[in-house]
């Protein structure tokens, strides 16, 4: 079965600083792969995401994640984090085929922003 | 914009009662889902529905119903209600097709049953 792990349950970043999610899947094939973030009190909001193609996907908020197929990874990045960034971080994959469109989440990193 | 919308933000029940959560999408989408969300679970799915009146047992389903009459509606039951069932409860939609793993998420409903 497939599974997702995010490894970082805190992090905690200055205002400015770079900022790294990481994100591992186990899944024999390609799968999709997503990252949503979930404000306080909200919803998940889809932050970017990945079927094939290129392996840098550009997502909304100045966010970007890189796909890399011999790592099994999917790491999040965003190059100067804003105070509104701090939020909980969702790291997702589905199937290339079949499963019922089910997605499969990663436990969340809950990010910090320190003034 | 998809929109999707929970009839509850915040709803307080007592052990046993029957609860209804229900959830509604404005953009025709095939697919629906009720996760469980608890602080270092991550989402937990408990059904599914990928077309009226067609259901899908979840990874959690024990203790839940589900009810879809109408494509844009989906309820979850609590058919009697337990203290551990406390949790935020988030509806979700997505396309049967095409870019059809995305799902669009609802505010979310945080149960507390005392």
């Amino acid at each position: 079965a497939q599974s997702v792990t995010q490894p970082d349950i805190h992090i905690t970043v200055s205002e400015g600083a770079s900022l790294e999610l990481r994100c591992n899947y186990s899944y024999g094939a390609t799968p999709y792969l997503f990252w949503y973030v979930q404000s306080p009190g909200q919803g998940l909001q889809l932050l970017l995401k990945y079927f094939s193609g290129d392996t840098l996907v550009q997502g909304i908020k100045g966010f970007e994640a890189e796909f890399k197929r011999s790592q099994s990874s999917f790491n999040l990045r965003k190059p100067s984090v804003h105070w509104s960034d701090a939020a909980e971080y969702f790291c997702a994959t589905g199937p290339l085929t079949g499963g019922g469109n089910k997605l499969t989440f990663g436990t969340g990193t809950q990010l910090k922003v320190e003034l | 914009d998809v929109k999707v919308t929970q009839s509850s933000r915040y709803l307080v029940k007592r052990t046993g009662e029957k609860v209804f959560l229900e959830c509604v999408q404005d953009m025709d989408h095939e697919n629906m889902f009720w996760y469980r969300q608890d602080p270092g679970l991550g989402l937990r799915l408990i059904y599914f529905s990928y077309d009226v009146k067609m259901k899908e047992k979840g990874d959690i389903p024990e203790g839940y119903s589900v009810s879809r009459e109408k494509k844009e509606r989906f309820s979850l039951i609590l058919e009697s209600a337990s203290t551990n069932q406390t949790s935020m409860y988030l509806c979700a939609s997505s396309l049967a097709s095409g870019e059809r793993y995305e799902q669009y998420f609802g505010p979310g409903t945080r149960l507390t049953v005392t």
